[in-house]
């Protein structure tokens, strides 16, 4: 199973929004409803920030949104803070054999 | 408040086995879904594998299959994660997470990491 697709880097200056795509297949992400997105600081632990698609677990910023259309996910974060700067993953459940595929990685810069 | 703590980093010869734990605390081990993740060096993360204790079945990646094996002991609510015939290229930052339930497919508490370092 191929990774999902992911830019390498977006960036953008506080306050405004950036968009980080996530583009799988009809196997992975146009299959199923449960897209998760994790913000993953280097020597940390990764930590959910959105869960089946556009759900946000307690705790997270409102600031963080998410979507999918065909077989490919968008977060978004909006009001960029420089505390929001890390490595965002994309993750699906790809099936019972496969489970789940994660995303390439997409760098996430605050100017 | 569900936590997961790993064993500690080692480092092993090429060729060798290596056995990361993750021990839960804080919630019906049982009922979890238990994943192993790994990071190398300046790549993503990679979804190794995982286990449903409630079906006590595991799942592999194709990438994988043949040299991990992951298990449960559910008398210390510990899970385990064994990768075999390691290579240079098996460096990494072995990371369990949680799924809910068995069928949650999202990880809410992770592991601290664990650091594997293949060398001679």
């Amino acid at each position: 199973q191929s990774a999902l697709t992911q830019p390498r880097s977006v960036s953008g200056s506080p306050g405004q929004s950036v968009t980080i795509s996530c583009t799988g297949t009809s196997s992975d992400i146009g299959g199923y409803n449960y897209v998760s997105w994790y913000q993953h600081h280097p020597g940390k632990a990764p930590k959910l920030v959105i869960y089946d698609v556009t759900k946000r677990p307690s705790g997270v910023p409102d600031r963080f949104s998410a979507s999918k259309s065909g077989n490919t996910a968008s977060l978004t974060i909006s009001g960029l803070q420089p505390e929001d700067e890390s490595d965002y993953y994309c993750c699906a459940y790809a099936g019972s054999y496969t489970y789940a595929v994660f995303g390439g990685g997409t760098k996430l810069t605050v100017l | 408040q569900v936590q997961l703590v790993q064993s500690g980093a080692g480092v092993k010869k090429p060729g060798s086995s290596v056995r990361v734990s993750c021990k839960t605390s804080g919630g019906t081990f049982s009922t979890f879904a238990i994943t192993w993740v790994r990071q190398a060096p300046g790549q993503g993360l990679e979804w190794m594998g995982g286990i449903i204790p409630i079906f006590a079945r595991a799942r592999y990646a194709q990438k994988f299959q043949g040299r991990v094996t992951i298990t449960l002991d559910e008398s210390t609510d510990t899970a385990y994660m064994d990768l075999k015939s390691l290579q240079s290229e098996d460096t990494a930052v072995y990371y369990c997470a949680r799924a809910k339930g068995a069928y949650d497919y999202y990880f809410d508490v992770w592991g601290q990491g664990t650091l594997v370092t293949v060398s001679s």
